[in-house]
């Protein structure tokens, strides 16, 4: 069992927008702006699209949006696109470990 | 631009020993933690450990200290990752990664990953 929660599945149709989200605790997601999210194509290496809850590296188009909301971040993809299927994980600095949280990860579907 | 290329996929059997690579460049390599990372369909993603190149400063996940063998060469900008008698539950990808952030929390670069697969 991941430390951080996510839901197992999403999906949308193409135009639409999903938001996926990221549950820890007091102690990561809650206390500390330290949240990122990550894509992750099958086979391919996992890729950053935010980090500090709400930046998007250069690289990253502005149809992904970060936020967080008590103990709980979130990721919206507007515009969903054919290229935004694969799996999405987010990520929380901790007080209590070395290295951060991991979320089980999230696969979306576009329909 | 940013690179970690890794070594090639491993297909090893249980008790022998292995070390996998992975290369920076586009940045001063020495400056950044490298972070490494399995994964396993049942175990999703799990840390492994980090280094400083330019001290070898490392630290273990507590589940993998004393499996693994983290370390780095500054001279041509490489970091390790080594078994000494491996495990069929050692089967996984293998990914480096650096390492950035205030309290080292964001994983910006990432290598292609390298297979690992361990079996009698």
């Amino acid at each position: 069992q991941s430390a951080l929660t996510q839901p197992a599945s999403v999906s949308g149709s193409p135009g639409q927008s999903i938001t996926i989200s990221c549950t820890g605790t007091s102690n990561d997601v809650g206390g500390y702006d330290y949240v990122s999210w990550y894509h992750q194509y099958p086979g391919k290496a996992p890729k950053l699209i935010i980090y500090d809850v709400n930046n998007r590296p250069s690289w990253v188009s502005n149809r992904f949006t970060g936020s967080k909301s008590g103990n709980t971040a979130s990721l919206t993809i507007s515009g969903l696109q054919a290229e935004d299927e694969g799996d999405y994980y987010c990520t929380s600095y901790t007080t209590i470990s070395t290295f951060v949280l991991f979320g089980g990860g999230t696969k979306v579907t576009v329909l | 631009e940013v690179q970690l290329v890794q070594s090639g996929t491993e297909v090893k059997k249980p008790g022998e020993s292995l070390k996998i690579s992975c290369g920076g460049s586009g940045y001063t390599f020495s400056n950044y933690w490298v972070a490494w990372v399995r994964q396993t369909p049942g175990r999703g993603l799990e840390w492994i450990g980090i280094i400083y190149p330019r001290d070898s400063d490392t630290r273990y996940s507590p589940s993998l200290q004393g499996q693994v063998t983290i370390s780095a060469d500054r001279s041509i900008d490489t970091a390790y990752l080594q078994w000494s008698s491996l495990k069929s539950s050692d089967t996984a990808i293998y990914y480096c990664a650096r390492l950035v952030g205030q309290h080292l929390d964001t994983l910006d670069h990432w290598g292609q990953g390298t297979l690992v697969t361990v079996s009698p």
